[in-house]
């Protein structure tokens, strides 16, 4: 079964400062990767997803990720962060012949002014 | 726009009650999924179907149950509530197809007393 990793559970980073974000997942094959953002007192919106080809993905509200087969990641990346992207991260992995989807614990970003 | 709707964002409910949590969507999605969303432990699956009456269970299914008896339309029920249920509770949907995208709800905060 697969699994994800996000070694950070909380960041603060400066408004106008660069964000990268850790994702670590566990799955024998090529895996779906997914990134969500989760807005306080929302549900959870799709940033990026990564299925094959550019392992370079962008995503919505300035977002990339890359994917690196040897390191076994997914990180988020953004290079300037806006007060507005203070919220919390979840990465996700899943499998081509599987509906599921397996969440890591998430990480919440502050930005400080 | 694709919507997942929830039927309550806060609950109040005592011990012993039975609970109902509904969501719908619209997106004509033959998956749908039931999160439960713990600090520090991300998003766990609790319940999913793949086709209208078909369920299967998650991760963890334990004190709950569903129901799906239109496509659009995905009940998790809490046969009688206990204070360990007290969380926040997520709705999604997906096509058809190995880890599509879920698309969430906005989630219901549920409190048992």
């Amino acid at each position: 079964a697969q699994s994800v990793t996000q070694p950070d559970i909380h960041i603060t980073v400066s408004e106008g400062a660069s964000l990268e974000l850790r994702c670590n997942y566990s799955y024998g094959a090529t895996p779906y990767l997914f990134w969500y953002v989760q807005s306080p007192g929302q549900g959870l919106q799709l940033l990026l997803k990564y299925f094959s080809g550019d392992t370079l993905v962008q995503g919505i509200k300035g977002f990339e990720a890359e994917f690196k087969r040897s390191q076994s990641s997914f990180n988020l990346r953004k290079p300037s962060v806006h007060w507005s992207d203070a919220a919390e991260y979840f990465c996700a992995v899943g499998a081509p012949d599987d509906y599921k989807l397996s969440f890591g614990a998430g990480t919440t970003v502050t930005v400080r002014a | 726009d694709v919507k997942v709707t929830q039927s309550s964002r806060y609950l109040v409910k005592r011990t012993g009650e039975k609970v109902f949590l509904e969501c719908v969507q619209d997106m004509d999605h033959e998956n749908m999924f039931w999160y439960r969303q713990d600090p520090g432990l991300g998003l766990r699956l609790i319940y999913f179907s793949y086709d209208v009456k078909m369920k299967e269970k998650g991760d963890i299914p334990e004190g709950y149950s569903v129901s799906r008896e239109k496509k659009e339309r995905f009940s998790l029920i809490l046969e009688s509530a206990s204070t360990n249920q007290t969380s926040m509770y997520l709705c999604a949907s997906s096509s058809v197809g190995g880890a599509s995208t879920q698309y969430f709800g906005p989630g219901t905060r549920l409190l048992v007393l």
